[in-house]
Formats: C-alpha cells, sequence, structure tokens
C-alpha cells in the first residue's frame, strides 16, 4: 500500500501570508496527486488534480506543484477563507490520503 | 448542477448491517465512476470503495473488504453501499463521491454531503 505523508500537521498563519503544505508519498506516483480543501461539517472540496492542474473555479492563489514522490501545495496570499484542513490523495495504486493539514489563524 | 445525496446512515449495534444509497443528479450518471469515502469523527478522510461506471470493475480498501458491498443501478441514478458485520471502528461520515480522469489517473470531482453512521450498542 502507499502510505501518505503530510506535513506540518497543522500550522498558523495571517491573511496575505504564502503558505506551503508538503505531502510526501511512500513510493513514486508519477503526478497521480490530488489536493482537498474541507471545512468543518463540509464535504471535501477538489482544488487541484494531476499534481498542478487546477479544478475549474478554484481561485489562482491555490497552485501545486511535484512528481514522483514529493508534492507541494502553494497558497500565494491566504484568505479567510481559506482557513481549513486540507488533504492531498493519491491515485496512483488505489487511493489514499494524507492525515491532512489544518491551516489555523494566527 | 451535479449533486449528490447520501441517505440511509443511522445507529447500528455492532455486528448489524446498514444499506447507503446515494442518489445522482445534474450529470449522466451511467457515464461516471462513482467512489465511497469516510470520515470517522476528528479524522481524516479514508477511501473505501470504487465502482465503474457499467459495474464491471469494483475495488474496497483492506478494511473493509468482505463487509462492504458496493453496487449500482444506473437507471435509478443511484449507488449504494451495503454495509455488513459492523464495528466500532466504522463510526464516521460516509461520502459518495464521482470520479473525474486525467492523464494521471483518477480524481474526485464532486462529492455528497454525507450520511452519519454510528455503530454502537
Amino acid at each position: 500500500d502507499i502510505q501518505m505523508t503530510q506535513s506540518p500537521s497543522s500550522l498558523s498563519a495571517s491573511v496575505g501570508d504564502r503558505i506551503t503544505i508538503t505531502c510526501r508519498a511512500s513510493q513514486s506516483i508519477s503526478s497521480h496527486l490530488n489536493w482537498y480543501q474541507q471545512k468543518p461539517g463540509k464535504a471535501p472540496k477538489l482544488l487541484i488534480y494531476a499534481a498542478s492542474s487546477l479544478q475549474s473555479g478554484v481561485p489562482s492563489r491555490f497552485s501545486g506543484s511535484g512528481s514522483g514522490t514529493d508534492f507541494t501545495l502553494t497558497i500565494s496570499s491566504l484568505q479567510p477563507e481559506d482557513f481549513s484542513t486540507y488533504y492531498c490523495q493519491q491515485g496512483y495504486s488505489l487511493w489514499t490520503f494524507g492525515q491532512g493539514t489544518k491551516v489555523e489563524i494566527k | 448542477e451535479v449533486q449528490l445525496v447520501e441517505s440511509g446512515g443511522g445507529l447500528v449495534q455492532p455486528g448489524g448491517s446498514l444499506r447507503l444509497s446515494c442518489v445522482a443528479s445534474g450529470f449522466t450518471f451511467s457515464s461516471y465512476s462513482m467512489n465511497w469515502v469516510r470520515q470517522a469523527p476528528g479524522k481524516g478522510l479514508e477511501w473505501l470503495s470504487y465502482i465503474s461506471s457499467t459495474s464491471s470493475t469494483v475495488y474496497y480498501a483492506d478494511s473493509v473488504k468482505g463487509r462492504f458491498t458496493i453496487s449500482r443501478d444506473n437507471a435509478k441514478n443511484s449507488l449504494y453501499l451495503q454495509m455488513n458485520s459492523l464495528r466500532d471502528g466504522d463510526t464516521a461520515v460516509y461520502y459518495c463521491a464521482r470520479a473525474a480522469h486525467s492523464g494521471y489517473g483518477y480524481y474526485f470531482e464532486f462529492w455528497g454531503q454525507g450520511t452519519l453512521v454510528t455503530v454502537s450498542s
């Protein structure tokens, strides 16, 4: 099974900050990596697919990069509505999610 | 507008069974693969099961293999999850999710609002 490890597990940031979340796969997954945002009590929302493709309707301040085993999600200028939990997901061999990264207000 | 609406959750005793449903609208259901994903209280997301558009291919996570069965009825625009031999650890919100395919595999494009399953005596 492919394990996905996100770091950090949580972070505190301010509006306007640039933040980066890292996701590491236990083996190479090429670009089979997706990112989701989840707010409390709500369903996850797709942000990025295939490592770097922005889902329609998602603001351009979100971006994804990486291939192989190491991936990043970057928010270029954090907005109030971005304070959420973010999950990476590999789709190379079935599907596995990372444990999540909670982004909180500093 | 794409909509996925889950139902069938509730309180069930350990060892019991439950059948979840997910009704789709706003798209051609029979053209899309579907998935079930769950989230235990305060925990992360766990993929459970996949079914292809024609039901020809199904996959399960090891945690539910042999206990859960995914199925669909394209005539009714509905996805199902039959859950047997339920355990305390199956307590979670269960989501259905529509899959889309890129050059790099499937991703979960649309999600339902979830239905809560509580396993407790």
